[in-house]
């Protein structure tokens, strides 16, 4: 079976440094990537997606980029945090099919002091 | 483009009342429509789905319609419990891709 894992769940990191999220998924192969940000109290902003290897598209124009090192590993950076970057990041992956759901993982939790 | 409506809570109910949170979309052709659950502190899961006009998606209790003339996906419960206090959001994948468009999520709170 499929999964996806995404660490650290938590973080806490001053303004003006590096950041660098982790997602990984297992028991498939060319999975679409999907980074989303969720601020306190709203919904879902799609940041980045990904088809495959180093295809990257962004949704947002911020200050975050990703990238997709492997097939099944996509990573959310940032050279230098914003307080506006605090929320809660989702990973999610989803078949090349059409029509099909995405999964998601357990979110980190970003708090930027 | 796409797009999801979905009703602004929160949703107060007491334990064993009805539940609909209202749903509706815009998209062209055949989109695939779908409901997540987010419970607190954590990520998003599938709660059910439906790809066709007219298919009905259920789990856990909860049903929703895929209504094309109305573009309309209802969530429903005939008896909400404590535990299904969540944050509720519909969502949907076009006919010719699957990037999916999120509502703005629905807080649902359940009091004993």
């Amino acid at each position: 079976s499929q999964t996806i894992h995404q660490w650290p769940a938590t973080l806490v990191q001053p303004v003006g440094s590096p950041l660098s999220l982790e997602c990984t998924v297992e028991g498939t192969s060319n999975p679409n990537l999907y980074w989303y940000r969720q601020a306190a109290g709203r919904g879902l902003q799609l940041l980045f997606y990904s088809v495959g290897i180093g295809q990257i598209s962004s949704e947002v124009p911020q200050n975050l980029s990703a990238s997709r090192p492997q097939d099944r590993q996509f990573i959310l950076s940032s050279k230098k945090l914003l307080l506006s970057d605090s929320g809660f990041y989702l990973c999610a992956w989803s078949a090349g099919r059409r029509q099909t759901e995405a999964f998601f993982g357990q979110g980190t939790r970003l708090t930027v002091v | 483009g796409d797009s999801v409506t979905q009703m602004e809570g929160p949703v107060t109910l007491s334990e064993e009342a009805f539940l609909t949170i209202n749903c509706t979309y815009t998209a062209t052709g055949y989109p695939s429509l779908f409901w997540y659950v987010q419970y607190p502190g954590e990520g998003l899961q599938l709660l059910l789905k439906a790809t066709k006009a007219d298919d009905k998606g259920s789990n856990k209790g909860f049903e929703a319609t895929y209504r094309k003339e109305t573009t309309s996906f209802h969530l429903e419960k005939g008896s909400v419990q404590v535990s299904d206090s969540a944050v509720y959001f519909c969502a949907l994948t076009p006919n010719a891709g699957n990037m999916l468009t999120f509502g703005g999520g629905t807080r649902l709170m359940v009091k004993p």
